[in-house]
């Protein structure tokens, strides 16, 4: 099984850069694609997806979050940090025709 | 606008069966692959199943396999999840996914809570 690992929490201050990583234990790259997602979710809301296939910009999100990475490294940037950000941000693997998530990284403003 | 409108959660007791629906709307539901997804309260999100957008292929996690059955009515643009031998362990708030591609979730049901309890 895929396992990613991120770090529980992260504390930032307004207008400066979120860096969330997330680890995996097998490289989730496949055919030039890596198979990596991230999400957003505050509390009482369902998940948004904020970036997918490592480095793509969902819809609607804004141009303040970005990801990169490759094979085992991924990063979920927010710059600038902004005070509706606090949330929970997850990243998910989808190698395989399986879909596991990260255990989320909770962002706190300072 | 997507819509996707979970029901059938509750109360239930271990070892007991429920079954999900998820009615879709807003997309060309036979073309998306869709997708369970659950949270445990205080706790991280755990994919349960999903299947493609014929229905012919199913997939989930080794946690539900051979209990969770996930199928679907192209016709009804309902999705289900049966749920068999409950455990405390699948309480949850079960999400309704899917998306452009069957690899991330774009979309997002509000959720519907299922308690496993004696």
């Amino acid at each position: 099984d895929i396992v990613l690992t991120q770090s529980p929490a992260l504390a930032v201050s307004l207008g400066q850069r979120a860096t969330i990583s997330c680890k995996t234990n097998q490289n989730v790259d496949y055919y030039g694609n890596s198979y990596m997602h991230w999400y957003q979710q505050k509390p009482g809301q369902q998940p948004k997806l904020l970036i997918y296939l490592a480095s793509n910009l969902a819809s609607g999100i804004p141009a303040r979050f970005s990801g990169r990475g490759s094979g085992t490294d991924f990063t979920l940037t927010i710059d600038p940090v902004e005070a509706d950000d606090t949330a929970t941000y997850y990243c998910q693997q989808s190698r395989n025709l399986t879909w596991t998530f990260g255990g989320g990284t909770k962002l706190e403003l300072k | 606008e997507v819509q996707l409108v979970e029901t059938g959660g509750g109360l239930v007791q271990p070892g007991r069966s429920l079954k999900l629906s998820c009615v879709a709307s807003g997309f060309t539901f036979n073309n998306y692959w869709m997708s369970w997804t659950r949270q445990a309260p205080g706790k991280g999100l755990e994919w349960v199943a999903s299947i493609t957008n014929s229905g012919g292929s199913t997939y989930y996690p080794d946690s539900v396999k051979g209990r969770f059955t996930i199928s679907r009515d192209n016709a009804q643009n309902t999705l289900y999840l049966q749920m068999n031998s409950l455990r405390s362990e699948d309480t949850a708030t079960y999400y309704c996914t899917s998306g452009e591609d069957p690899y991330y979730f774009d979309y997002w049901g509000q959720g519907v809570m299922v308690t496993v309890s004696s």
